[in-house]
């Protein structure tokens, strides 16, 4: 079945430190792709997302490209800073006549300043 | 526009007894999806549904089930209540998009659920 598979955590950098946080796919169909972010106390919300192989997203610095050819969707970020610290979801939906949405386990992020 | 709103926040229930979860979307969103979040298991998706028919299931047992009004606001049910139902419950709306693709979905603060 559908599933998405992203880097356990927890990750601990320094700010400015780059950030990488692995997340791959598999799907049946062609799906979208999402992070979502979950800061400490606050609800699950969209980080950025991308609709089809070689779209970009890009938001607050971070960013992620689909790989259609290694079912990836990275996340990056050039320089995190303390109030990144979270917790960050891959996600992928499918149009299956209705959208099931299918998230990683999550990877914690700890910034220290 | 106001967010998505979930009630009640808190809910601690015995095993056996059975609840209700409400959900009211984004004024003109029409896609409702729940999603129950554990330590454990993560965030797994329970169930979506547009205009009152629910158009896509997780892997979920039949104790699990949802409806959707006319106003697009949404219910789930979990009766005979197990230890490991104990979750966070979320759910999220979504626009409707012409192209057949996912808009962003808006997630409501989840109702927190602990079974004894």
């Amino acid at each position: 079945g559908d599933s998405v598979t992203q880097m356990e955590g927890p990750v601990t950098l320094s700010e400015e430190a780059f950030l990488t946080i692995n997340c791959t796919y598999t799907a049946t169909g062609y799906p979208s792709l999402f992070w979502y972010v979950q800061y400490p106390g606050e609800g699950l919300q969209l980080l950025l997302k991308a609709t089809k192989a070689d779209d970009k997203g890009s938001n607050k610095g971070f960013e992620a490209t689909y790989r259609k050819e290694t079912t990836s969707f990275h996340l990056e970020k050039g320089s995190v800073q303390v109030s990144d610290s979270a917790v960050y979801f891959c996600a992928l939906s499918m149009n299956t006549g209705g959208f099931k949405t299918i998230f990683g386990a999550g990877t914690r992020l700890f910034v220290k300043a | 526009k106001a967010g998505v709103t979930q009630t009640p926040r808190y809910l601690i229930k015995t095993r056996g007894q059975q609840v209700t979860l409400s959900c009211s979307p984004i004024s003109g969103h029409r896609s409702v999806s729940w999603y129950q979040q554990t330590p454990g298991q993560g965030l797994q998706f329970l169930f979506e549904y547009f205009s009152e028919t629910q158009r896509n299931k997780g892997n979920f047992p039949g104790r699990f089930s949802g409806r959707q009004f006319s106003n697009s606001r949404s219910e789930m049910n979990v009766s005979t209540l197990e230890l490991g139902d104990s979750a966070l419950y979320l759910c999220a709306s979504s626009p409707l998009t012409s192209g057949g693709i996912q808009e962003t979905q808006y997630f409501g603060p989840g109702t927190r659920l602990l079974v004894l």
